[in-house]
C-alpha cells in the first residue's frame, strides 16, 4: 500500500526554523517526484514545488523561491520541506503528494501555526 | 507560469443534476496535462482526471473530463451527496505547476 506519511503539528513564533518530513512507503521511492502543496485555512491550493528523489530537477513556484527550501534523503525515503525564518503568513496546512500523472498519492498533512 | 482560471466560484445544485466545471489556462497546457481534484471538507484532495479527461484509479464513470489547449472542462453526469465538495485543475505540463483557484459545488 503507497503512503506517504508527514511529520506532526508545529507551533512556531515568526522568525524561527522549522524542517517537517514526508516519509513515502509502499512504492519504489526513486521512481516518482515528491510535491508540496500550502493551503492556508479556508482557501485553496497551492502548488510550491517539486523534487526528485534523486536530488536532481528541484523545482520552485515563482511564489515560494527562496521562501522556502525541498530536500530528499532517500536512504530513508523521505523528502522535507524546510523554512529557515518563517512569518506568520506561513501559517497554513502543508502536504506532500507523490506526482505520477498527477498528485495520485498525498500525506495526511501537516498543520504550521506562526505566531507570537 | 501558466494561470489557471476556473469558473464558476460557486456552483449550486441538487443531486442527480448535471454538473459541468470549467478551467481555462493564460496558455496552451503542454500535452494537455490537466488534471482534476475533488476535495472535502476536512480531507486530502482526491484525484479524479489526468491528461484532461482520464479517470483515475477506482474513479467512477459519472466523472468525465475534455477539452485541450487552454479549454478545459469536468463533467459529472448525475450529482452524488459526495460530489458536493470543491473542486481543484492543476497543470503540470509546464516547468512550475499550477493550480486553478477552486470550484465549491454546494447543494441547492
Amino acid at each position: 500500500e503507497v503512503q506517504l506519511v508527514q511529520s506532526g503539528a508545529e507551533i512556531k513564533k515568526p522568525g524561527e526554523s522549522l524542517k517537517i518530513s514526508c516519509k513515502g512507503s509502499g512504492y519504489t521511492f526513486t521512481t516518482y517526484r515528491i510535491a508540496w502543496v500550502r493551503q492556508k485555512p479556508g482557501k485553496g491550493l497551492e502548488w510550491m514545488g517539486i523534487v526528485h528523489p534523486d536530488g536532481y530537477d528541484t523545482r520552485y513556484s515563482q511564489s515560494f523561491q527562496g521562501e522556502v527550501s525541498l530536500s530528499v534523503d532517500k536512504s530513508i525515503t523521505t523528502a522535507y520541506l524546510q523554512w529557515s525564518s518563517l512569518k506568520a503568513s506561513d501559517t497554513a496546512i502543508y502536504y506532500c503528494a507523490r506526482h505520477n500523472t498527477g498528485l495520485d498519492y498525498w500525506g495526511q498533512g501537516t498543520l504550521v501555526t506562526v505566531s507570537p | 507560469e501558466i494561470v489557471l482560471t476556473q469558473s464558476p466560484g460557486t456552483l449550486s445544485l441538487s443531486p442527480g443534476e448535471r454538473a459541468t466545471l470549467s478551467c481555462r489556462a493564460s496558455q496552451s497546457v503542454p500535452g494537455n496535462h490537466l488534471v482534476w481534484y475533488r476535495q472535502k471538507p476536512g480531507q486530502v484532495p482526491r484525484l479524479l482526471i489526468y491528461d484532461a479527461s482520464s479517470r483515475a484509479t477506482g474513479i467512477p464513470g459519472r466523472f468525465s473530463g475534455s477539452g485541450s489547449g487552454t479549454d478545459f472542462s469536468l463533467t459529472i453526469s448525475s450529482l452524488e451527496p459526495e460530489d458536493f465538495a470543491v473542486y481543484y485543475c492543476q497543470q503540470h505540463g509546464a516547468s512550475h505547476h499550477t493550480f486553478g483557484q477552486g470550484t465549491k459545488l454546494e447543494i441547492k
